[in-house]
């Protein structure tokens, strides 16, 4: 049974960097039929898909966030991060990890981390 | 970016009741790439549809969906004390993928 499991600090001061980690188990991050997603949900913008990162560390996140988005795999740990530069306040969220699988007429998001808060503030 | 646009934005119904939520994109989305979430508080997302009608693991029956181009509907047949949740449409078809704002369904 696939678990994620997110990791980070809770706060964060405006114009610093978010930094996540989203922790995999019962499978490997290192395969070709997964992507590895962040999604976040605040009250303002609802759910919102913030990039996904392949297992050959290609990576695709939402134009809007493109320029402050980094995104990374660590294999050897089979956990992948995310990195957001520059927060507001309207970065402040819960932030999902999550895995989209990558198959003929299957690529949608079916394993999903219970999510973490993190509010931006001075 | 597709938009995705749910309604009603709450449903009050009692259990055992029919449930039919609707999610309308602004351009025509391929069915093969369009889900449904469930999403109690304090809870992540769950999948309930993908593919527009095919049932995630664990989804009982009574749970359908169906729907092509720009309109789909998500049907609960009998609702049950557990359905009563807030349900997201999501299209994975055209990147960015995107989410409705959500349906609310409470008990009357």
């Amino acid at each position: 049974q696939m678990q994620l499991q997110e990791s980070g600090p809770g706060l964060v001061k405006p114009s610093e960097t978010l930094a996540l980690t989203c922790s995999v188990s019962g499978a490997s991050i290192n395969n070709s039929s997964s992507y590895w997603a962040w999604i976040r949900q605040s009250p303002g913008k609802g759910l919102e898909w913030i990039g996904s990162v392949y297992y050959l560390g290609s990576t695709f996140s939402k134009p809007s966030l493109k320029n402050r988005i980094t995104m990374s795999l660590d294999t050897s740990e089979n956990r992948f991060s995310l990195k957001l530069s520059s927060v507001t306040a309207a970065d402040t969220a819960i932030y999902y990890c999550a895995r989209r699988l990558s198959l003929p007429f299957l690529r949608h998001f079916d394993h999903w981390g219970q999510g973490i808060l993190v509010t931006v503030t001075s | 970016e597709i938009v995705l646009t749910q309604s009603p934005g709450t449903l009050s119904l009692s259990p055992g009741e029919r449930a039919a939520l609707s999610c309308r994109a602004s351009q025509i989305v391929s069915s093969s790439y369009f889900a449904w979430f469930q999403q109690k508080p304090g809870q992540a997302p769950r999948l309930v549809l993908y593919g527009a009608s095919t049932r995630a693991a664990g989804i009982p029956d009574r749970f359908s969906g169906s729907g092509s181009g720009t309109d789909f509907t998500l049907n609960i047949s009998s609702l049950e004390p557990e359905d009563f949740a807030v349900y997201y449409c999501q299209q994975y078809a055209v990147s960015p993928w995107t989410f409705g704002q959500g349906t609310k369904v409470e008990i009357k």
